[in-house]
């Protein structure tokens, strides 16, 4: 099993709708959670930090945590072309001895106009 | 203006040769790391750095080595022993001061190809 599994994709969604993007993750006791989005040829950029179940709303997004069920989402409200991208959930996972930040695989978003 | 510079953004390896990646740092991070990004996969970590002079192995080390002797700066040399070296190559740094929990930053990344 994958440390952090996401939906690859690819999703399509039409322009003003709700995308849905999900994460699951293997270890109970991690603590923080975390959304980038990276656009084709370029490097991650951070949009969401998630530490508490419940959800979280930054403008069109809104993460979402339950630690029991050990799953993390995104949801972007009014999608627009623009947030067409690959959304990386990553997740402080223990790996040895020590915490270290692990990256699902992405889940590639187009959304259509 | 705070970040993360990554050097050169595009660079291109002969066979047999070391080629060295630069990232430097000017948040004043403790933690810095390296990761490798194939196309269409995930990121997949090399090695990582909480402080100075002190560096640890990642998931995917064999071929690569790192240097830390300065806080802001973290660069990492991909060897002839790296058969495979093409790829996007990711630095990021976190503020660990703030505790464990802080996201990672990253900068523009370099893609290194083989010539």
């Amino acid at each position: 099993q994958k440390e952090v599994e996401q939906n690859s994709g690819p999703l399509s969604v039409p322009e003003g709708a709700i995308a849905s993007l999900n994460c699951t993750y293997s270890d109970r006791v991690s603590q923080s959670f975390f959304w980038y989005r990276q656009y084709s040829g370029k490097s991650p950029e951070l949009i969401m930090s998630i530490y508490s179940n419940g959800d979280k709303e930054d403008g069109r997004f809104t993460a979402q945590l339950n630690k029991a069920s050990q799953y993390v989402s995104l949801l972007i409200r009014d999608s627009q072309p623009s947030d067409s991208a690959t959304y990386l959930c990553a997740v402080n996972l223990y790996s040895g001895s020590a915490r270290q930040l692990t990256f699902g695989s992405g889940t590639q978003l187009t959304v259509l106009p | 203006d705070g970040g993360i510079t990554q050097s050169p953004k595009y660079l291109f390896r002969k066979e047999g040769q070391n080629v060295t990646l630069s990232c430097e740092q000017n948040l004043n991070h403790d933690a810095m790391y390296w990761y490798r990004q194939d196309p269409g996969q995930g990121l997949r970590l090399i090695y990582y750095s909480q402080i100075v002079n002190d560096f640890q192995k990642g998931d995917i080390a064999e071929g690569y080595s790192v240097s830390r002797e300065k806080k802001e700066s973290f660069p990492l040399t991909v060897t002839s022993a790296q058969k495979n070296p093409t790829a996007f190559y990711l630095c990021a740094s976190s503020d660990t001061a703030k505790g464990g929990n802080q996201p990672q930053h990253f900068g523009d990344g370099t893609r290194l190809s083989i010539l």
